[in-house]
């Protein structure tokens, strides 16, 4: 069946330390999105990345599609990246609706 | 401009009762979906609704119901609520039905308790 997971499910990291985290999806897609989810439930979007790599500030991403995978590294971490990281996916063309993992929980100390 | 805007932020319901969530989503977006997100889970998609009609159904009983209006706007109905209903559900819109660049913006959510 369809199947979204994500690993480590926790992380503690130090500030300024790096991370990387992963998203393993069990067919082939047409959209994957990444998430940070703030206390307050506010899913704030990061990266639209079905394939390819892209960098914004601390943050980047890499999709290998054909091999089902995407990883988010977090670079220089700051207490403010702390929550939870979820990666989304569609499935086949034409489908629209998100499959979420089950989300990385990231807590950065001071 | 204004992101998916959502209403109630929170709403406290009795066994039995019903509810209507509302969503905006952002302007000249046509699409919406409506996600379950259960303490301590990813999102579930419940519905998706594009130019009006229902383009996408998740698994979830009768008891849940959406539309989407002229204005793009949309509802999410629950009826006979349960124990089980209590969550955030979340609105995100986007400029497309599926496939190509369909990015999904969220609001904020609405947090349902029902006791």
């Amino acid at each position: 069946g369809i199947q979204v997971e994500q690993s480590p499910p926790d992380l503690i990291l130090q500030e300024g330390a790096n991370s990387t985290l992963r998203c393993n999806f069990s067919d082939s897609v047409n959209n994957l999105q990444w998430f940070h989810q703030n206390p307050w439930g506010q899913l704030i979007n990061l990266f639209y990345i079905p394939s390819g790599t892209k960098q914004n500030g601390r943050l980047s991403a890499t999709t290998v599609a054909t091999e089902r995978y995407s990883l988010l590294y977090i670079s220089s971490s700051q207490t403010t990246d702390s929550g939870v990281y979820f990666c989304a996916v569609a499935f086949g063309t034409g489908a629209n609706n998100l499959f979420f993992g089950t989300g990385t929980r990231l807590t950065v100390i001071p | 401009d204004a992101g998916v805007t959502q209403s109630p932020t929170h709403l406290i319901k009795t066994r039995g009762q019903h509810v209507t969530l509302r969503c905006s989503p952002i302007s000249g977006h046509k699409s919406v979906s409506w996600y379950q997100q259960v303490l301590g889970q990813g999102p579930q998609f419940i519905f998706q609704y594009y130019e009006k009609e229902e383009r996408g159904r998740g698994n979830f009983p009768d008891r849940f119901s959406a539309r989407q209006f002229p204005n793009y706007s949309s509802e999410l109905n629950v009826n006979a609520l349960l124990l089980g209903d209590s969550a955030l559900y979340l609105c995100a819109s986007s400029s497309r039905t599926g496939g190509g660049k369909n990015i999904q913006y969220f609001g904020a959510g609405t947090r349902l308790s029902v006791l």
